[in-house]
C-alpha cells in the first residue's frame, strides 16, 4: 500500500510569506505528526493530529500552525516565515498514538528554503 | 523533560564488520523504542521498534536490544555492507511527554567497499 505522502517537496519562499505543507497518511492510518528536521536542532516535534484534533504540540511559536481533515489528511502552515524557518518538514503517520506496538511510518519530507 | 543521545555521532568501518550504535535515554517512563535509517535529503524508514515489555527485536542483520531500567537501547548489524551507509537515529515515545516522538542526534555510518 502507498506509504506517507508529502507534497511539495522543494519550495522556495521569501521572508514573510506564508506556506502551506501538506500530508496524506498511510490509508488506515489516524495520527499524523510533524517534525522539523535542521542540522543545527536534529528532529524536533512540532505536533500531532488525531480525529482532527491536536493532541500535543512541541515548543515551537504559534506561527506554526496545522490542521487534519476528516479523511485523516492534514497540512501546516507556517507564517510570516523567518529564514531560521530553512529545514526539511516531515510528516509521520501511524494508527493511533497511546499504543506501544504502533510503528510510526515518514514520509519523504518537504525542503522549505527561506530566502 | 526526555532526553536521547546517541554514540558514536560518526563511525567508519570497512565492509564485512560487525558493529554497534548505541542510544541512551533520561527517562525510562516510555511506551517504545524505534530504530530508523535516514538516507541523505530523505525521509526516515523505520528499522526495528521494541516496545517497553520487550528485550530486543531482530530483523535480518540488524538486531535492537532494549534495557528500560539503565536507558540504553543498542542496534547491532551484522555483516556491514556499503549499503547501509546512512543515519541512523533512534526515537523513543512515552506517556511523560505528551507521546511524541523524541529523537536522538543520529550516528552517520560509512561502510567502506
Amino acid at each position: 500500500k502507498a506509504g506517507v505522502t508529502q507534497t511539495p517537496r522543494y519550495l522556495i519562499k521569501t521572508r514573510g510569506q506564508q506556506v502551506t505543507l501538506s500530508c496524506s497518511p498511510i490509508s488506515g492510518h489516524r495520527s499524523v505528526s510533524w517534525y522539523q528536521q535542521t542540522p543545527g536542532q536534529g528532529l524536533q516535534f512540532l505536533f500531532e493530529y488525531f480525529s482532527e484534533t491536536q493532541r500535543n504540540k512541541g515548543n515551537f511559536p504559534g506561527r506554526f500552525s496545522g490542521r487534519q481533515f476528516s479523511n485523516s489528511r492534514s497540512e501546516m502552515n507556517v507564517s510570516t516565515l523567518e529564514l531560521g524557518d530553512s529545514a526539511l518538514y516531515l510528516c509521520a503517520s501511524r494508527l493511533a498514538p497511546g499504543q506501544a506496538g504502533n510503528t510510526i511510518y515518514f514520509g519523504e519530507g518537504s525542503w522549505l528554503t527561506v530566502v | 523533560k526526555q532526553e536521547v543521545t546517541q554514540i558514536p555521532a560518526a563511525l567508519s568501518v570497512p565492509e564485512g564488520e560487525n558493529l554497534v550504535l548505541n542510544c541512551s535515554f533520561t527517562d525510562s517512563a516510555i511506551y517504545n523504542l524505534q530504530w530508523f535509517r535516514q538516507d541523505p535529503g530523505k525521509g526516515l524508514t523505520s528499522l526495528l521498534l521494541i516496545q517497553s515489555s520487550q528485550r530486543e527485536q531482530t530483523s535480518g542483520r540488524l538486531n535492537a536490544s532494549l534495557d528500560k531500567s539503565s536507558g540504553r537501547s543498542t542496534l547491532y548489524i551484522a555483516a556491514s555492507q556499503p549499503g547501509d551507509s546512512a543515519t541512523y537515529l533512534c526515537a523513543v515515545n512515552g506517556d511523560n511527554y505528551g507521546q511524541n516522538f523524541v529523537f536522538g542526534p543520529g550516528t552517520r555510518l560509512s561502510v567502506l567497499p
